[in-house]
Order: C-alpha cells, then sequence, then structure tokens
C-alpha cells in the first residue's frame, strides 16, 4: 500500500522567513496530494492541494511543488507569520487518503 | 451549510459500556470517513463509506461498529473498549464517492476516554 514520509517533524522559523517541508510517496499510482493544516485542538482543515498532472500550484503565500519522476511533493510557506504555527500533515490519495506524519511549524514573533 | 457535526465532543466510558459517536453533514457528500487520531500522530483511516455502503475497513477490531443510516449521517458504535482505543475520533466527509479525492471535510471530532 501507500507510504508518505514528511519532513522535518518540527521546523521552527523566525517570523518572515520561509518554511518548507517535503514528503515523498512510494504508490506512483497516488494522483491527489493535499495538504492538511491543524492548530492545537482544532480539525485539519485543507490548504492546499495538487492534481498529479500539475507541476506547481500557488495560493498567496502558500505553494506546493510535486515531482512525479521522484515522487515528492513539497509545501512552501512564505512570509511566515505566527498564526501559521500549527500541525501540516501531506497526503497522498489512491483509493484512500493516507498521511504523512506531521510537521510542527513554530513561527516565533 | 459547509459544516461536518460531530456529537458528543467528549465522552467518557468504562471498558463495559456501549456508546455511540454520531456525524452529520449537509454538504449532499457522498463519501464519509471515520479516522483515529492519537496525540502528535496523524488521522489514521478506520473506515470509509461511499454511497451509504461499507466500501474500506481498515483491519479494525469489532468493538468499533459503524452505521450509515442515510446519506447525511454517520455513527460509531462502541464496546467493549479498552484503554488504549482513547483518541479523538474524527468524522470526514468528502463530494466524490468513488475514487475519494478532494478535499476532507472534518468535524472537530469527539474525544473519548476509556477507564
Amino acid at each position: 500500500g501507500e507510504n508518505v514520509e514528511q519532513h522535518p517533524s518540527t521546523l521552527s522559523v523566525q517570523e518572515g522567513d520561509s518554511a518548507v517541508i517535503k514528503c515523498t510517496y512510494s504508490d506512483s499510482a497516488s494522483n491527489y496530494f493535499p495538504w492538511y493544516k491543524q492548530e492545537l485542538g482544532k480539525r485539519p482543515q485543507l490548504i492546499i492541494d495538487i492534481r498529479s498532472n500539475v507541476g506547481e500550484k500557488k495560493d498567496q503565500r502558500i505553494a506546493v511543488t510535486l515531482n512525479k519522476t521522484a515522487k515528492h511533493f513539497s509545501l512552501h510557506i512564505t512570509e511566515t507569520q505566527p498564526e501559521d504555527s500549527a500541525v501540516y500533515f501531506c497526503a497522498a490519495i489512491v483509493i484512500k487518503t493516507i498521511f504523512g506524519a506531521g510537521t510542527r511549524l513554530f513561527v516565533k514573533a | 451549510d459547509t459544516e461536518v457535526t460531530q456529537t458528543p465532543k467528549h465522552l467518557v466510558m468504562g471498558m463495559t459500556n456501549k456508546k455511540s459517536l454520531k456525524c452529520e453533514q449537509h454538504m449532499g457528500h457522498r463519501a464519509m470517513y471515520w479516522y483515529k487520531q492519537k496525540a502528535k500522530k496523524p488521522p489514521e483511516l478506520m473506515f470509509v463509506y461511499s454511497y451509504e455502503k461499507l466500501s474500506i475497513n481498515e483491519s479494525v477490531p469489532s468493538r468499533f461498529s459503524p452505521e450509515c443510516p442515510n446519506s447525511s449521517l454517520l455513527n460509531l458504535h462502541l464496546h467493549a473498549l479498552q484503554p488504549e482505543d482513547s483518541a479523538l475520533y474524527l468524522c470526514a466527509s468528502s463530494h466524490d464517492g468513488q475514487r475519494y479525492t478532494g478535499e476532507l471535510f472534518f468535524g472537530e471530532g469527539s474525544r473519548l476516554t476509556v477507564l
């Protein structure tokens, strides 16, 4: 079955800096790659997603890139703000959603 | 209405109790899910219902019994649970009931403690 690895497990950045989270997946049939943000005590919420026929997608300060050949995808957050502090999960879907282990992002003011 | 509503928010039960978790969505989504989330871990898939029929069971112990009474409701019946079953139980829904791609809309979760 699908296996998703996510790095780093913890990331601490200064406000205004960029943050990059990387994921790899194992099943080449995976065709949809969402990113979820989960604030403490809250539900996971989709922040951006990308499909396998697209290499890059951007939404304001957030961008995701996908390299199908290497089977990896990344989340880029620019101009980080304290409210970006949360746990971020990548996921890959082929039939079912498989989540990465999560990255705890701390943005220091 | 873009909400998935879960009740109760908190539940404490003994190992001999029978209880149920409830989930409701009115977005017309055709797939509904139960996930289990332990502290500092990702959501772990338990069950998927597609068009009100159980389509995926991730080898979940029989002490967890899902039920989908109609297209808007999803229940999780709990019986003879173990302390290690204590976790946040998240319900989710998605529009696509066949390929399961697309955004998962999560409820706020039911935090279960088994004594």
